[in-house]
């Protein structure tokens, strides 16, 4: 089965500095990764994916992620951070190709943004 | 833009009784799902819906769980007889064949 591990639970980063949140993949073939982030009480928004093509993918509010085959890796980044952006963030994969197949989240990690 | 919506946002029962959470996905999507998430931590698959029949069900959905489409709007969550651990946050999906699912906004289930 298709797995995410995301390292951190909480990451620090103080306002207009870069972030980073982690995530690594663990699948067969080539995979269907994703990144959603869950505002406090709130449902889970997505923000961007990969399935194929540019290794760098652009999603809402200036996010970005970079997937990296040979690292496994599929890291969440935006160049300048907002306290705004403090929230918690899941990375999740496709477990299969169909639309049916579920999609398996990671731990979760909190992101601060402190002024 | 459109959204998937859940009703109630929250619902408070004694434990032995039947639930319903509700779920109105995006109107032209053909692939439905729920899952639950506890005390804001690890999000948890429950049960995958498509062709009006169960596509794939986890552990966690028992037979105390059932869903159902009644009509071509709604997409429903039952549980037979609710349980203390059944306490949690249950969030409806759907996609329209594009690799990603939009979330609705929960359902705060708490069972006294």
């Amino acid at each position: 089965a298709q797995s995410v591990a995301q390292p951190e639970d909480q990451v620090n980063v103080a306002e207009g500095n870069p972030l980073t949140v982690k995530c690594t993949y663990s699948v067969s073939g080539n995979p269907y990764l994703f990144w959603y982030v869950q505002y406090p009480n709130r449902g889970l928004q997505f923000l961007l994916k990969y399935i194929t093509g540019d290794n760098l993918v652009k999603g809402s509010y200036g996010f970005e992620a970079e997937f990296n085959k040979s690292q496994t890796s599929f890291h969440l980044k935006k160049p300048s951070a907002l306290v705004s952006d403090s929230a918690l963030y899941f990375c999740a994969v496709r477990d299969g190709w169909s639309s049916a197949s579920k999609i398996i989240f990671g731990s979760g990690t909190r992101l601060s943004i402190r002024p | 833009e459109p959204e998937v919506t859940q009703t109630p946002s929250h619902q408070v029962t004694q434990m032995g009784q039947e639930v319903i959470l509700r779920c109105v996905p995006i109107s032209n999507h053909l692939y439905f799902y729920w899952y639950r998430q506890i005390l804001g931590q690890k999000v948890e698959f429950l049960v995958s819906f498509y062709n009006n029949e169960i596509s794939e069900k986890s552990e966690i959905f028992d037979d105390q769980f059932s869903v159902e489409r009644p009509d071509g709007s709604n997409f429903t969550l039952k549980i037979r007889s609710t349980k203390l651990e059944d306490s949690a946050m249950y969030f409806c999906a759907s996609s329209g064949g594009a690799a990603e699912a939009f979330f609705g906004q929960g359902t705060r289930l708490t069972v006294v």
